[in-house]
């Protein structure tokens, strides 16, 4: 079955550490996206690719990186840049309108 | 950019009752129109969509029509059940989808 999947389902961050949120389809979709949730509020776009070797900033890019080496492939580096991380992560992936989420990954800080 | 208005919950409801979660939007052209659905501690799913206006989108017995008019996309479903409680987002986009802040649905038996 193809879908998007998303490692690993927790994890924990310490001060002053950077981290990765993995994120892998196998849609074959060409655009891949990342979003944070805070609990009891929507999603906020951090970054999006619509293509291999080309991303873009969204809304709350400040303290995340990201890359797009591979199709399938988008992760996401919580840097320690980032004084807030605490939150729901969901990337998504697209093809015109269809939009695919993965299951999310929760990242706390310890 | 696109961008969402959507009604506040949370909204409580007792089984069976009629559910209206109002949606509206502002973008430029005519983007496809979607409804997501978010189960506690999962990731979001598609619940219905339409991508030209007057297309009506259902699914598991929620419907919503896309109002060029009015520019909306009201979700409404006419006997909520338990297993309906969750968090509602509606989204309008082209290749980038933008979301409304979530209405959380509880249906209490």
């Amino acid at each position: 079955d193809g879908g998007i999947t998303q490692s690993p389902k927790y994890l924990f961050r310490k001060e002053g550490q950077n981290v990765t949120l993995s994120c892998e389809q196998n849609l074959n979709h060409d655009a891949m996206y990342w979003y944070r949730q805070d609990p009891g509020q929507g999603l906020r776009l951090i970054y999006y690719s619509q293509i291999v070797n080309d991303f873009q900033k969204g809304d709350i890019a400040e303290g995340y990186s990201v890359s797009r080496e591979k199709k399938e492939s988008f992760p996401l580096t919580v840097t320690s840049a980032q004084k807030n991380p605490t939150a729901f992560y969901l990337c998504a992936s697209s093809r015109g309108t269809d939009t695919n989420f993965g299951p999310g990954t929760r990242l706390l800080v310890l | 950019g696109d961008s969402v208005t959507q009604m506040e919950g949370p909204v409580t409801l007792s089984e069976e009752a009629f559910l209206t979660i109002n949606c509206t939007y502002t973008a430029t052209g005519y983007p496809s129109l979607f409804w997501y659905v978010q189960y506690p501690g999962e990731g979001l799913q598609l619940l219905l969509k339409a991508t030209k206006a007057d297309d009506k989108g259902s699914n598991k017995g929620f419907e919503a029509t896309y109002r060029k008019e009015t520019t909306s996309f009201h979700l409404e479903k006419g006997s909520v059940q338990v297993s309906d409680s969750a968090v509602y987002f509606c989204a309008p986009g082209y290749q980038k989808v933008t979301f409304g802040i979530g209405t959380k649905l509880q249906v209490i038996p």
